[in-house]
C-alpha cells in the first residue's frame, strides 16, 4: 500500500513555542492531505484539508492562525502549531488519498505533542 | 444523530474467537466503506476497503456492507492477541466528499 511518513513521532515543547509537524507521501503524489487531532480514547477529528498550491480549508472551530498549514509540494504538507499551550497537547495525524479522491486514505504514524 | 454510529466497546474476547464489529450510518450517499485498525499511539492502518454493497474477504478478515440496512460489519476469525487494537469504520460518498469516521471500537483479545 501507499506510504505516508510523519515526523516527529514525539515532541515536547515549552508553552509559547511553535512546533512543526511534517507529513510526506513517499511513493505517490498527494494534491490533498488531511490533518486530524485525536484525544485519548476518541476518534479522529478532522482539523483541516491541505491543498497543494493553495490555502488550506479549515473545519469549523479550528483556528487557522493557531494551526498553520503549508502544502508547498505534491509530497509534503506541514502543520505548525503556533504559540503552543498545554491545551494543544494531543495526538496529531495526517493522511493522504493516493487515488486523489477522498476515499481510501493512508495515514502517517502520528505525532504526540506535549506542551509543558 | 451522528452520521456514523459505532459502539466504542471495549470488547473483550478469548483468543480464537470470532469477532464481529459493526457500524450503522444514516447517509445513503455513502459508497466507499473502510475499516481501519489503530494501535495505541499509532496512525490508523487500512484493513479493508469496499465499494458499494457486498462482501470482501482478506485472510482472517471479512467485511460486509448492507446498503439497504445502512449497516457494515467486520468479522475477524481466529482472533489473536495481536488483533487487540481500536477498529474504526469509515465511509465517504463519491466526488471527493470527506471521509466520516466512527468512534472506534476497542478490542481486547485475551491469550
Amino acid at each position: 500500500g501507499a506510504v505516508v511518513s510523519q515526523h516527529p513521532s514525539w515532541v515536547i515543547c515549552k508553552s509559547g513555542t511553535s512546533v512543526k509537524i511534517e507529513c510526506r507521501s513517499l511513493d505517490f503524489q498527494a494534491t490533498t492531505m488531511f490533518w486530524y487531532r485525536q484525544f485519548p480514547k476518541q476518534s479522529l477529528m478532522l482539523m483541516a484539508t491541505s491543498n497543494e498550491g493553495s490555502k488550506a480549508t479549515y473545519e469549523q472551530g479550528v483556528e487557522k492562525d493557531k494551526f498553520l498549514i503549508n502544502h508547498a509540494s505534491l509530497t509534503l504538507s506541514t502543520l505548525t502549531v503556533t504559540s503552543a499551550h498545554p491545551e494543544d497537547s494531543s495526538f496529531y495525524i495526517c493522511s493522504a488519498p493516493p487515488g486523489g479522491a477522498d476515499e481510501k486514505l493512508f495515514f502517517g504514524s502520528g505525532t504526540q505533542l506535549s506542551v509543558l | 444523530q451522528k452520521e456514523v454510529e459505532q459502539d466504542p466497546g471495549p470488547l473483550s474476547v478469548p483468543e480464537g474467537a470470532i469477532v464481529s464489529l459493526n457500524c450503522t450510518y444514516s447517509n445513503s450517499a455513502f459508497q466507499y466503506f473502510m475499516w481501519y485498525r489503530q494501535y495505541s499511539r499509532k496512525g490508523p492502518e487500512l484493513l479493508m476497503y469496499t465499494y458499494s454493497s457486498g462482501n470482501k474477504e482478506d485472510g482472517r478478515f471479512t467485511a460486509q456492507v448492507d446498503k439497504s440496512s445502512k449497516y457494515i460489519s467486520l468479522f475477524i476469525r481466529d482472533s489473536q492477541p495481536s488483533d487487540s487494537a481500536t477498529y474504526l469504520c469509515a465511509m465517504s460518498a463519491m466526488g471527493g466528499f470527506k471521509t466520516i469516521f466512527g468512534a472506534g471500537t476497542r478490542l481486547f483479545v485475551k491469550a
